[in-house]
């Protein structure tokens, strides 16, 4: 079945250093790759997308692209900020449906 | 600004009470997920619907969950008899089926169970 691979955290970084959170996938097809986000108390965001290999998402300075030759969409963030604190789900759709498969999450902190 | 609703957004209840949660999904989107949250198991999808319909249940213990669809602005989820190991934040989700399916979280409902 499909299944969704992040690095595991915590992450914890110094304000403007650069993150980049791993994650890659299983799946049969051309699923479509998401990259939500959780801050604390609060249900999931979406932050950004991609439907089709190379697809390049971004969002707030985010960026990950979808590279279907080694299966991944890896998290980037140049310079990160002390409210990028959060946890970040990677998740895919497969081709058909809409039923979405999580990554088990990375918490991410960044400290002044 | 189109927003899920969840309700209640706490519950602390004891062992074997009857435990209901509530969802509006944003008006117009046909498909809602029922999700629940927890440190040991992540992000799990308990069930989902379709124009009110159940596509998938197979994510929840089936004995004591149960999931419905009154109308098309309310999804309920209930546990009966509600159990400790129930303890945990439960979201609720909705979208439109399409070939983007981006799902729009609700602020959850966290739940213990003593």
């Amino acid at each position: 079945g499909d299944s969704v691979t992040q690095m595991e955290g915590p992450v914890t970084l110094s304000e403007e250093a650069f993150l980049t959170i791993n994650c890659t996938y299983t799946a049969t097809g051309y699923p479509s790759l998401f990259w939500y986000v959780q801050y604390p108390g609060e249900g999931l965001q979406l932050l950004l997308k991609a439907t089709k290999a190379d697809d390049k998402g971004s969002n707030k300075g985010f960026e990950a692209t979808y590279r279907k030759e080694t299966t991944s969409f890896h998290l980037e963030k140049g310079s990160v900020q002390v409210s990028d604190s959060a946890v970040y789900f990677c998740a895919l759709s497969p081709a058909a449906g809409n039923k979405l498969t999580f990554g088990g999450g990375t918490r991410v902190l960044v400290k002044p | 600004d189109a927003r899920v609703t969840q309700t209640p957004r706490h519950k602390v209840t004891e062992m074997g009470q009857e435990v209901t949660m509530r969802c509006q999904p944003i008006l117009g989107h046909n498909t809602v997920f029922w999700y629940r949250q927890t440190m040991m198991q992540g992000l799990e999808l308990l069930a989902y619907f379709r124009n009110r319909a159940p596509l998938d249940d197979s994510g929840m213990p089936k004995d004591r969950f149960s999931a419905e669809m009154p109308d098309a602005t309310l999804a309920t989820l209930k546990i009966q008899p509600s159990e400790p190991r129930d303890s945990a934040v439960y979201f609720c989700a909705s979208g439109l089926p399409g070939p983007i399916d981006t799902q729009y979280f609700g602020p959850g409902t966290r739940l213990t169970v003593l």
